[in-house]
């Protein structure tokens, strides 16, 4: 079965850029998006296909995915930000699959 | 507004069965494939199963397939979850969410749904 694999933690400073990864066999191929999760709240979506921010995601989230992995990016990072983020994978034969999630915290 | 609430969740016991409902609002429930999500305690997010928008066309995780059962009732707005021979490690929070291209892009608030004895 298909698995995507992510750092269980990231650690960035106000205002600087954290960086999380998700990795999968050529991942590059299929569709990527990402999922912020605050603690008790549901899932919601910052990224679609690769690097598409839906209506209302602030431009400091951005997303770019090629070869073997698949990059979130948050630019300026703010004490809001602090939340788990979840990649998943979609392709027709992968269906759908989610990583395991990696907290960030804002220190 | 899209809006999407779960209900059904709730205690039972190992082998027993639960059925979850969503109800769906503010958006063409019949033009949208559903899914089911669940989250056990303290976990990541894993992906369930999924319904195409006319209800004949489902696919499901290994590890639910054969005990569970996705459908909708397009009329209602509500989309189900019929769950057999529940097992301790189905526990989890379940969210039923709306696919928008190739991601989920509105998710409910979530039912929880604890199998022990």
């Amino acid at each position: 079965s298909y698995e995507l694999t992510q750092p269980p933690s990231v650690s960035v400073s106000p205002g600087q850029t954290a960086s999380i990864t998700c990795s999968g066999d050529k991942l590059g191929d299929k569709y990527t998006c990402w999922y912020q999760q605050k603690p008790g709240q549901s899932p919601v979506l910052v990224i679609y296909q690769d690097s598409k921010r839906p209506s209302g995601i602030p431009e400091r989230f951005s997303g770019s995915n090629s070869g073997n992995t698949a990059t979130l990016t948050i630019s300026g990072t703010q004490a809001m930000d602090e939340a788990d983020y979840y990649c998943q994978a979609w392709d027709s034969s992968t269906l759908y699959v989610f990583g395991g999630g990696t907290k960030v915290t804002v220190l | 507004e899209v809006q999407l609430v779960e209900s059904g969740g709730g205690l039972v016991q190992p082998g027993g069965s639960l059925r979850l409902s969503c109800a769906a609002s503010g958006f063409t429930f019949s033009s949208y494939w559903m899914h089911w999500v669940r989250q056990a305690p303290g976990k990541g997010l894993v992906w369930v199963s999924r319904i195409n928008s006319d209800g004949n066309s489902a696919d499901y995780t290994d590890s639910v397939k054969g005990r569970f059962t996705i459908s909708r009732d397009n009329a209602k707005n509500t989309l189900y979850l019929q769950m057999n021979s529940l097992r301790a490690e189905d526990t989890a929070v379940y969210y039923c969410a709306r696919r928008e291209s190739t991601a989920l892009d509105y998710w409910g608030q979530g039912t929880l749904v604890t199998v022990s004895s």
